[in-house]
């Protein structure tokens, strides 16, 4: 079955260590998306990669790191720099030259520092 | 400033009837297209349906079909025959450019929508 996996659904931290969240598609999608989600609120995008060994910081990338060394993955890293990280993670991915470029969406992981 | 407005923070609507959720978009792209996804409690998002700015009717699938009045960049969905599954969060969804890329999409703050028995 294709589709997008996040792994583990629930993590969590403790201030100050940085946290890699995992985001892998078998769809052979080109494009990939992170969204954070924090409670009662819509989706604000992080980071977004069209390409393997290409990405752009989405609306709020400041604390988050990515990497896109496979057309599969594109894990994120949440730093210690980023001040509030406690929240839920969404990664996406669309067929980059198909349109209309509908997202799917992995099941999120829920981050909690404390 | 906003690009996707969601006016309606949450609504309640009996079992059977039709229900729209409201979206009004701002943009100055001729080319674009308008999503809406569906989050139940669960946490994913499931894509329900699309409309593309040069689309001349409105878009439909299954239950859903979205209400496209361009000259007032509104995109409403309309849910007929609601079921108590219905109940969840809906957003709408603006991406801009045309046809040659996959811009990235912007999310509205979503409509928590639940069904009365």
């Amino acid at each position: 079955d294709g589709g997008i996996t996040q792994s583990p659904k629930y993590l969590f931290r403790k201030e100050g260590q940085n946290v890699t969240l995992s985001c892998e598609q078998n769809l052979n999608h080109d494009a990939m998306y992170w969204y954070r989600q924090d409670p009662g609120q819509g989706l604000r995008l992080i980071y977004y990669s069209q390409i393997v060994n290409d990405f752009q910081k989405g609306d709020i990338a400041e604390g988050y790191s990515v990497s896109r060394e496979k057309k599969e993955s594109f894990p994120l890293t949440v730093t210690s720099a980023q001040k509030n990280p406690t929240a839920f993670y969404l990664c996406a991915s669309s067929i980059d030259r198909k349109f209309p470029y509908e997202q799917y969406f992995g099941p999120g992981t829920r981050l909690t520092v404390t | 400033a906003q690009k996707i407005t969601q006016t309606q923070p949450g609504m309640f609507v009996q079992e059977k009837e039709a229900v729209t959720l409201d979206c009004t978009y701002d943009t100055s792209d001729p080319s674009y297209g308008l999503f809406w996804y569906k989050q139940p409690s669960s946490g994913e998002m499931i894509f329900l349906i699309y409309q593309g700015s040069y689309d001349q009717q409105n878009a439909t699938e299954g239950r859903y079909s979205l209400n496209f009045q361009k000259a007032r960049k509104s995109a409403n969905l309309v849910i007929s025959a609601s079921q108590l599954g219905d109940s969840a969060m809906y957003f709408c969804a603006m991406r801009e450019g045309g046809y040659s890329s996959a811009s990235k999409i912007i999310f509205g703050s979503g409509t928590r929508l639940s069904i009365r028995p």
